[in-house]
């Protein structure tokens, strides 16, 4: 079984499009993130949710909405996508905010 | 704000020789992690380091702290191609718990 699951694992699509991204964790936890990590394999953390309760959003454009159902799923949904948003984007858990992460497989956004 | 920075960021060694890769951060912390990265691949937990002059090691790699010096390393010995990825550490940013990553060492290892 796979701890935290992503979909898709890649997504190529044109600018001005809006899609989704899926995270699934199977562990537990309570504490779910968004990080991209940019061309240059640079980590930066997007958003982290903590039992379905939004607890950090760093500067990122309001294009960029995380949605948690519960504490098992973290979806990030994206409007009006850039060529700039090409990145891969990683989900990850941690039992709560103060442990290491598990991360998922991550999705390739390209924009084109 | 907290900064981590890692040296070096790139890093081509032949087998067989020993290396070490640094990370500092700029402000107190109470854990580091490092972890690895194969291309195309996700992130792997390689160790966490709790407190002052903590130490841990798996095979080849050996992980150290010293909160005082705000330093970690990473020691490489007897390096061998499949220690070959990108390594990462990571601090926890201690107002809002989540980690704050380097750029990460591009490690080479080559016969």
């Amino acid at each position: 079984d796979t701890a935290v699951s992503q979909t898709p694992k890649y997504l190529v699509t044109q600018m001005g499009n809006d899609k989704s991204i899926k995270c699934e964790q199977n562990l537990g936890h309570d504490t779910m993130y968004w990080y991209k990590q940019d061309s240059k394999k640079f980590l930066k953390i997007m958003f982290s949710y903590n039992n379905k309760e939004l607890i950090i959003n760093e500067t990122v454009p309001n294009r960029f909405s995380p949605k948690s159902p519960d504490k098992a799923h973290l979806n990030l949904h994206i409007n009006s996508l850039e060529l700039g948003d090409s990145a891969v984007y990683f989900c990850a858990s941690s039992l709560t905010q103060y442990y290491g992460y598990t991360f998922g497989s991550g999705t390739r956004l390209t924009v084109v | 704000e907290l900064k981590v920075e890692q040296n070096p960021l790139f890093l081509s060694m032949q087998e067989g020789k020993n290396y070490t890769i640094y990370c500092n951060y700029s402000t107190t912390s109470d854990r580091l992690y490092w972890y690895r990265q194969d291309p195309g691949k996700s992130l792997e937990s390689l160790f966490v380091l709790l407190s002052n002059g903590a130490v841990k090691q798996e095979g080849r790699l050996m992980a150290s702290l010293d909160t005082k010096a705000r330093l970690s390393t990473l020691h490489i010995t007897a390096a061998v191609h499949d220690l070959s990825a990108t390594y990462f550490c990571a601090v926890v940013r201690g107002s809002q718990g989540n980690l704050i990553f380097g750029k990460g060492t591009k490690l080479s290892v080559k016969p």
